[in-house]
């Protein structure tokens, strides 16, 4: 059970760039959530998905894209990559919305 | 809409001493809180969580939160810190309805002298 991971750990990226960050679960987990932490701004949400195939938008959605085909992926795009996405990116997964959410490992993303 | 605030960014506290960090929320319905832990180099933890029932709900470690709904307040507090309590503390709130959000607090930072 290797609970949430994610992949990268690190990338940099230079602006206008795209890429997806990948994010996987083996708990069975119908909700998935994208934060990103940003220092004195804790952590904020960007996408979220309540079961494969339904996605709905955070508070910071704008310049990133996601989908759920299945019950344990959940990938987020950047479309065209800006320095102000320059971030720790966090993958979560709960079983349901008001329960314990588990966090993958992040992924620092650097845009140039 | 849902906010959470907590008032201290930055603590430092000795060995032994009391902690409390002060989480207020903004929201209209029920409710699900939550404080959550990043120790140096980790990703974050859950640390306890209030659902419903007593409104004061023990943790890890020893601490506890109490929830009191007059206030919106859901502060974590620890009677005595230990060196490896340093770490950045995070309020979260989920709201009712099925929908999966979860709004988190800017962050505390604690930093314990040993």
């Amino acid at each position: 059970n290797a609970g949430v991971t994610q992949t990268p750990k690190f990338q940099v990226l230079k602006t206008g760039q795209s890429m997806t960050l990948q994010c996987a679960q083996d708990m069975n987990h119908e909700y998935m959530s994208w934060y990103r932490q940003d220092p004195g701004m804790g952590l904020r949400l960007i996408h979220y998905s309540v079961g494969a195939g339904i996605t709905d938008q955070g508070e910071v959605p704008n310049g990133y894209n996601v989908s759920r085909s299945t019950t344990e992926d959940f990938p987020l795009r950047l479309l065209s990559a800006a320095p102000s996405q320059t971030s720790v990116y966090f993958c979560a997964s709960s079983s349901s919305w008001a329960d314990t959410q588990y966090f993958g490992p992040g992924t620092r993303l650097t845009v140039l | 809409a849902q906010s959470v605030s907590q008032h201290n960014h930055h603590v430092i506290l000795s060995e032994a001493a009391s902690l409390e960090l002060g989480c207020n929320y903004s929201y209209g319905g029920t409710v699900n809180l939550f404080w959550y832990v990043q120790y140096p180099g980790q990703h974050l933890q859950l640390l306890l969580k209030y659902f419903s029932g007593d409104p004061l709900v023990k943790g890890i470690k020893g601490f506890e939160a109490e929830f009191i709904k007059s206030k919106f307040s859901f502060n974590l507090r620890k009677p005595s810190v230990q060196w490896s309590d340093t770490a950045e503390y995070f309020c979260a709130v989920g709201g009712s309805g099925n929908t999966g959000k979860l709004i988190f607090g800017q962050g505390t930072t604690l930093q314990v002298k040993p």
